[in-house]
């Protein structure tokens, strides 16, 4: 079965520095893709997804995510930390035939003045 | 678009009560999904619906919980009795299955408290 792992579950970064959230997926095929956003009280809002079309993908608020199928990764980052940007991230996985999506545990993302 | 609605946002009752959460998906989408987020086990789905169809409902933790779609507007889950292990926020989320690749829309959530 599919499973999503994001590394570290808190992560803190500075105003203004980069961010670099953290995530795997398990399976040989890769799957489809997305990263999600929830700040505190909500739901989680869709960030950006991967649809095969290309490696890099650009979502909302300034961040992108690179896929590399030969480290089964997906990792979201941002060039420049924003404090609007604190809130916790979500990334999951949708096999290919599965209506089933896969969310890792979260990370936490702290940003400090 | 009002996008996902789910009521109340917050309830609290005693254990042992009958709890009603419910949902109002996008209109036009032909998925819906309940999602339970709790701090130690994260997102769990618990159920899901095609065309109103439940296909997948091995997330249900317990016979306790129920969850119906009578049509392409309106779901509920249930929890009855409920206990205070039920406490938790739980997401309903619906789709457009046209694209194979479409995202998840999320409600707002009902925070669960049980006590």
């Amino acid at each position: 079965a599919q499973s999503v792992t994001q590394l570290g579950s808190h992560v803190s970064v500075s105003e203004g520095a980069l961010v670099l959230l953290r995530c795997n997926y398990s399976s040989s095929v890769p799957p489809y893709l997305f990263w999600y956003v929830q700040y505190p009280n909500q739901g989680l809002q869709l960030l950006l997804k991967y649809t095969s079309a290309a490696t890099l993908v650009k979502g909302i608020n300034g961040f992108e995510a690179e896929f590399k199928k030969s480290e089964t990764s997906f990792h979201l980052t941002k060039p420049s930390a924003h404090m609007s940007d604190a809130a916790e991230y979500f990334c999951a996985a949708l096999q290919g035939g599965s209506e089933k999506l896969v969310f890792g545990k979260g990370t936490k993302l702290t940003v400090n003045p | 678009d009002a996008g996902v609605i789910q009521s109340p946002r917050h309830e609290v009752t005693e254990m042992g009560q009958e709890v009603t959460l419910r949902c109002k998906p996008i209109s036009g989408h032909n998925s819906l999904f309940w999602y339970r987020q709790t701090m130690m086990r994260g997102l769990e789905l618990l159920i899901y619906f095609n065309n109103n169809v439940p296909i997948d409902d091995s997330g249900m933790p317990e016979d306790r919980f129920s969850a119906k779609m009578p049509n392409a507007s309106f779901s509920t889950l249930k929890i009855q009795p409920s206990e205070p292990r039920d406490s938790a926020v739980y997401f309903c989320a619906s789709r457009d299955r046209t694209g194979l690749n479409s995202p998840l829309h999320f409600g707002n959530g009902t925070r669960l408290t049980v006590t």
